[in-house]
C-alpha cells in the first residue's frame, strides 16, 4: 500500500530533551516535507527537501532541523525542544515533474507536546 | 506573499442537503494551484479536490465541486447530498506552479452534518 508513515503517533516531552520524529514513504517520490498544524492557523510548512541531500527552510524553520540521507527517509529533528514547539506535525510527499502528478501525499500527523 | 483566508470558521448543513464553504485567496501568480483538503477527527490530511489555475472549467469529483473565479480569487466548495461522514474540518490550499512547492492552508471550516 503506498503510503507515508511517521513515528511517533503522539510523544510528551520535557523542554530540551532532544527528539527526532520519523518519516518514511514508499511511493520512491523526490519531494518530502514537513509542516505543523496549530490552531487558526492551518498548516504551516517547516522544511522541505526536493531530494536526497537538497533541504531547505520552509516558513517557520526555526528550531528544527531535518537530513535526507535517503529518498525515503526525511526525519524531523527538534534538538532542544521548546514548549511553543508543541503541534501537530505531518509529513508530505510529492513527486516532481509534470505539475498534474504533484499531489502531496501526507503522513497520518504526530502529536507533540512539550512541557 | 500568498495567503488563503477561510471567513467561515463553523458551517452546518442538514444530512442530504447542499453547503457551500468559501475561500479566498491572493497571489500576483498566474500559473498555481488550489485544492481543498478534508481532516476528520482521525486527523488525516485527505484531498477533496483540485483545481489548476489555467483550467476555467471547474473541477467536479462525485458530490464535491468548485466555483473558481480566477478574477475575483475566489474558490468555494460546494458538497451536494451532505452525508454523515462529511463532517469534518475543510483546509483550502494554495501552491505555486513553482518552486519550493510548498502549500499555503487557510485556518479551516469546521463542517457539522446534522441528521
Amino acid at each position: 500500500e503506498a503510503q507515508v508513515t511517521q513515528n511517533p503517533r503522539y510523544l510528551i516531552t520535557v523542554t530540551g530533551k532532544k527528539l527526532t520524529v520519523t518519516c518514511s514513504q514508499n511511493m520512491n517520490h523526490e519531494y518530502m516535507s514537513w509542516y505543523r498544524q496549530d490552531p487558526g492557523l492551518g498548516l504551516r510548512q517547516i522544511y522541505y527537501s526536493m531530494n536526497v541531500e537538497v533541504t531547505d527552510k520552509g516558513d517557520v524553520p526555526e528550531g528544527y532541523k531535518v537530513s535526507r540521507k535517503e529518498k525515503r527517509n526525511f526525519p524531523l529533528i527538534l534538538e532542544s525542544p521548546s514548549p511553543n514547539q508543541t503541534s501537530l506535525y505531518f509529513c508530505a510527499s510529492s513527486w516532481v515533474g509534470l505539475a498534474e502528478y504533484n499531489e502531496q501525499f501526507f503522513g497520518p500527523g504526530t502529536r507533540l507536546t512539550v512541557l | 506573499a500568498q495567503t488563503v483566508t477561510q471567513s467561515q470558521p463553523e458551517m452546518s448543513v442538514q444530512e442530504a442537503e447542499t453547503v457551500t464553504l468559501s475561500c479566498t485567496y491572493d497571489t500576483s501568480e498566474s500559473d498555481y494551484y488550489l485544492f481543498w483538503y478534508k481532516q476528520p477527527p482521525s486527523r488525516q490530511m485527505i484531498l477533496v479536490i483540485r483545481q489548476e489555475a489555467y483550467k476555467q472549467q471547474n473541477a467536479t469529483e462525485n458530490r464535491f465541486s468548485v466555483n473558481f473565479q480566477k478574477a475575483a480569487k475566489s474558490f468555494s466548495l460546494k458538497i451536494s447530498d451532505s452525508q454523515l461522514g462529511d463532517a469534518a474540518m475543510y483546509f483550502c490550499a494554495y501552491r505555486k506552479d513553482t518552486g519550493r512547492r510548498a502549500l499555503t492552508f487557510g485556518s479551516g471550516t469546521r463542517l457539522q452534518v446534522q441528521p
